[in-house]
């Protein structure tokens, strides 16, 4: 089993649309959790850190389930530009060692 | 701040050949990685290093080595390319402690022909 699992996708929304990925780890002394995006053939970018308590940021929210071993992303009123491919991170030996996600791709449509 | 800087961007190499791949960051940062991502998947983690004079070890290691001499440079080396190799290789660089975000350098795209 992967460390961190994520549905690829592709997940295809009409604008406005609410949409929601979810990533799974193996490791349950997993001790940091992180959304990033990545746009085609460029470097990830850190979309938002996810905290125990859930946390959100505009259109973005971000959840951890420690008990089910996921984190979520939910990102409402899509808009065309949130097309990109959505990695999760996961850091489960301090600060050393992160293992991510292969992506979930998001095309958003007009 | 210029933040991560890699080159080459781009690069074709024939099998058995040598190549050191440049990362710098000029953050200040104690923590640097070295990922590769194949097409259609996630990051994997090559090498890494906690500070100056310090790496190990990451999940893919095989066939590659590096350095840490300074805070700023942490170079990947690939010694006898194979065509498993083609990749592209991210740089990314952390200040540790509180702060876990990791940035990424825009990459080296690798053919090994």
């Amino acid at each position: 089993r992967k460390e961190v699992e994520q549905d690829p996708g592709p997940f295809n929304v009409p604008e406005g649309a609410t949409v929601a990925f979810n990533c799974t780890y193996s490791n349950s002394a997993s001790q940091s959790f992180f959304w990033y995006r990545q746009d085609c053939r460029k470097e990830p970018k850190l979309l938002m850190s996810v905290y125990s308590s859930g946390n959100e940021d505009g259109r973005f929210t971000a959840q951890l389930n420690r008990a089910s071993q996921y984190i979520s992303l939910l990102i409402r009123d899509s808009k065309l530009s949130d097309s990109a491919t959505y990695l999760c991170a996961v850091n489960s030996r301090g600060n050393n060692d992160m293992r991510f996600g292969a992506g979930t791709r998001l095309t958003v449509k007009p | 701040n210029a933040g991560v800087t890699q080159t080459p961007k781009f690069r074709i190499l024939k099998i058995g050949q040598s190549m050191t791949l440049q990362c710098t960051q000029d953050m200040n940062h104690n923590y640097m990685y070295w990922y590769r991502q194949d097409p259609g998947m996630g990051l994997k983690l090559i090498y890494y290093s906690v500070g100056a004079g310090i790496t190990d070890k990451g999940e893919v290691p095989n066939g590659y080595n590096v350095s840490r001499s300074t805070t700023e440079d942490f170079p990947l080396r690939l010694e006898l390319a194979a065509p498993s190799q083609t990749s592209v290789y991210f740089c990314a660089s952390m200040s540790g402690g509180y702060s876990q975000t990791q940035y990424f350098g825009p990459g080296t795209r690798l053919l090994v022909l």
